[in-house]
């Protein structure tokens, strides 16, 4: 069966640090993969998606970044965090059609100070 | 997408079934309707989805009416662990739909003994 794993579970960071989450999925060849991100109270929001290896696309213009060294691994980036940054991040992974559901991690609480 | 709405909280007892509607009213004919759930700290956890017809699986039952304007998610004996934030999600299968999961502010269900 197919599994999603993401880490860190917890994250504190202070203003202007770097950022690396990782996610990582196994079970399963070319998934799709996403990064959302929930802010406290609100629904999630979708950053980046990748449909392969070094195929991002994002969906909101930010000081964050995403990459696909491998197929079934995405990294979430940022060179300088901000305090907005904070929230739940979460990672994602559905197969290749397109109604696909999305399977998600169990998530990264960013708290940027 | 469609937009959907959901009242905001529900309450079950234990045991019982919980049915939680959803408004879909503006549905195109080539949208499907998502169920997720979320509970607390954890990533959405994908339940079921249909197009017209209802559906059925391990976790629970979706009825979707004829005119595909409003469905209803059933989790047929509700149990503590059923305690989570639901959400209906209407999505499409082409163009700049695609992995773009719209979650509103869902409904939350608290099941009590």
């Amino acid at each position: 069966s197919q599994t999603i794993h993401q880490w860190p579970a917890t994250l504190v960071q202070p203003v202007g640090s770097p950022l690396s989450l990782e996610c990582t999925v196994e079970g399963t060849s070319n998934p799709n993969l996403y990064w959302y991100r929930q802010a406290a109270g609100r629904g999630l929001q979708l950053l980046f998606y990748s449909v392969g290896i070094g195929q991002i696309s994002s969906e909101v213009p930010q000081n964050l970044s995403a990459s696909r060294p491998q197929d079934r691994q995405f990294i979430l980036s940022s060179k300088k965090l901000l305090l907005s940054d904070s929230g739940f991040y979460l990672c994602a992974w559905s197969g290749t059609g397109a109604l696909s559901p999305l399977h998600f991690g169990n998530g990264t609480r960013l708290t940027v100070t | 997408d469609a937009k959907t709405t959901q009242p905001p909280s529900m309450d079950c007892a234990e045991g019982r079934a919980a049915n939680l509607p959803c408004n879909h009213s503006t549905i195109s004919g080539n949208e499907y309707v998502y169920w997720y759930r979320q509970i607390h700290s954890q990533g959405p956890q994908y339940i079921i989805h249909g197009l017209k017809n209802n559906e059925t699986n391990e976790m629970a039952s979706l009825i979707i009416t004829e005119d595909r304007k409003s469905s209803t998610l059933i989790l047929p004996h509700a149990t503590l662990r059923d305690t989570a934030v639901y959400y209906c999600i209407v999505r499409g299968a082409g163009g700049t739909s695609y992995g773009k999961l719209t979650f509103g502010q869902g409904t939350i269900l608290t099941v009590h003994p």
